[in-house]
């Protein structure tokens, strides 16, 4: 295990339909972030998981937008009735809580999602 | 509410120059401080961060940042840039002793250096 994995890494969908994302974290990190980066913006903080538990949520995860991390691993990310405006690079990262401070979090490669 | 501002959206260089990359920053209380970088196609990758202690910060790449608390700034440097430092950097904040996690990033900087 020698990052973050996130799959898929394009998603081209019609708006209206659903779409799922899955992050793999490292396996010694408890806790869980999704970010999302549209173009020419710095990351945008979602949700964080610390172990299955949801810590904390933007207001950007409206209520078309779930996030689960059941058994504490992997996470999925699911938007409902996909809109164009949610075409972006979606980000997962992770760390280990108590050196977290120390070296930041290990981001995944994203998933690029369009909605045409 | 914390925020980031990153004033240049670009930043050119001359390989072998040094180069600095501004971050200005707000919190409500001590801020944890970072730098990622982004190179195309590829994730974010961490720098070095700032928690407390020295105001010059060391990281990976021979990259430094100083910790400005009266400015509330946290610039990007290196004595000596390369090509391969050509990317696109983020800086980001997140408040102290809050229990929150989320970091708050600036929009970029996109450093060009050029040979």
């Amino acid at each position: 295990d020698t990052g973050v994995s996130q799959d898929p890494r394009h998603k081209i969908t019609k708006r209206g339909q659903n779409v799922t994302f899955r992050c793999d974290p490292i396996s010694e990190h408890n806790r869980l972030y999704w970010y999302r980066q549209t173009l020419g913006q710095g990351p945008e903080f979602l949700t964080y998981f610390q172990n299955e538990a949801q810590l904390e949520k933007s207001r950007l995860l409206s209520d078309r937008f779930s996030a689960e991390r059941p058994k504490g691993s992997f996470s999925t990310l699911e938007i409902q009735r996909t809109e164009q405006g949610d075409s972006a690079m979606y980000l997962c990262a992770s760390s280990e809580g108590l050196t977290q401070a120390n070296y930041g979090y290990t981001f995944g490669s994203g998933t690029r999602l369009t909605v045409v | 509410a914390q925020s980031v501002a990153q004033p240049e959206d670009q930043v050119n260089v001359a390989e072998g120059n040094p180069l600095t990359v501004k971050c200005t920053y707000s919190v409500s209380g001590n801020p944890y401080l970072f730098w990622y970088v982004q190179y195309p196609n590829r994730g974010l990758q961490f720098l070095l961060k700032y928690i407390t202690g020295d105001n010059l910060v060391k990281g990976s790449y021979g990259f430094e940042a100083e910790f400005n608390k009266s400015q509330t700034s946290f610039h990007l440097k290196k004595p000596s840039a390369l090509v391969s430092d050509s990317a696109l950097y983020f800086c980001a904040v997140r408040v102290q002793d809050t229990g929150r996690r989320a970091l708050t990033f600036g929009s970029g900087t996109r450093l060009q250096v050029q040979p």
